[in-house]
């Protein structure tokens, strides 16, 4: 079935660098655009930033531009998220999502379960 | 910056019908989609490219746009829907996503 399933979150402190991966099955992974999504405790949800099926144009929400960098590798059908100078305020449980074709929804129609990543000293 | 506004809660009883509104002033130029997350799940997509509605969603769901504003109707509640609902698009531009601040529908 179509899954996708997120990992490497964890506790780290300000300032400090994690990477989260996506794992993709059940669908042609480099077929599709993804997203990264978070949601800090008791708050709503945050577009992080999307990654083009080929990995050549990315987008990234003003909060995190040039501290987080999205990628992927669609020979291993995984999806990245790159996190550096992380802030208390990143705190939250991150998702990757897929973006629908454009023949599609095009919205974020499948979800991780999502990880959580806690940054504190 | 580009926001989207959405009631922080609704309350409806079982059977009736429950409307949640998003205001953003670029919805008239890109497509609004709608999630519903409950408590400690993953967000579900409900309504899509303004008033579509993928496979297995209940018919119950409905999307609809005027100017803009764009609406969520679910009819018949029922106790299962009991969740939190996001209103998503994109800037003018089309590069970045944003979501609503989310509704909470309380079911009575």
């Amino acid at each position: 079935q179509v899954q996708l399933v997120e990992s490497g979150g964890g506790v780290v402190q300000p300032g400090g660098s994690l990477r989260l991966s996506c794992a993709a099955s059940g669908f042609t992974f480099s077929n599709y655009a993804m997203h990264w999504v978070r949601q800090a405790p008791g708050k709503g949800l945050k577009w992080v930033g999307v990654i083009s099926f080929d990995g050549s144009n990315k987008y990234y929400a003003d909060p995190v531009r040039g501290r987080f960098t999205i990628s992927r590798d669609n020979s291993k059908n995984t999806l990245f998220l790159q996190m550096n100078s992380l802030r208390g305020d990143d705190t939250a449980v991150y998702y990757c999502a897929r973006k629908g074709s454009s023949s599609g929804t095009l919205g974020m129609d499948v979800w991780g379960q999502g990880t959580t990543v806690i940054v504190s000293s | 910056s580009y926001e989207l506004t959405q009631p922080p809660s609704v309350s409806v009883s079982p059977g009736q019908t429950a409307t949640i509104t998003c205001s953003g002033d670029a919805l008239p130029d890109q497509y609004s989609y709608w999630y519903q997350q409950k408590a400690g799940r993953a967000p579900v997509l409900v309504i899509y490219k303004d008033t579509e509605r993928p496979s297995g969603i209940p018919e119950r769901f409905s999307g609809s746009t005027s100017g803009t504003v764009v609406t969520l109707t679910i009819s018949g509640v029922q106790t299962e829907d009991e969740a939190d609902y996001y209103c998503q698009s994109a800037d003018r531009r089309g590069t970045s996503q944003i979501f609503g601040g989310g509704t909470r529908l309380t079911v009575l």
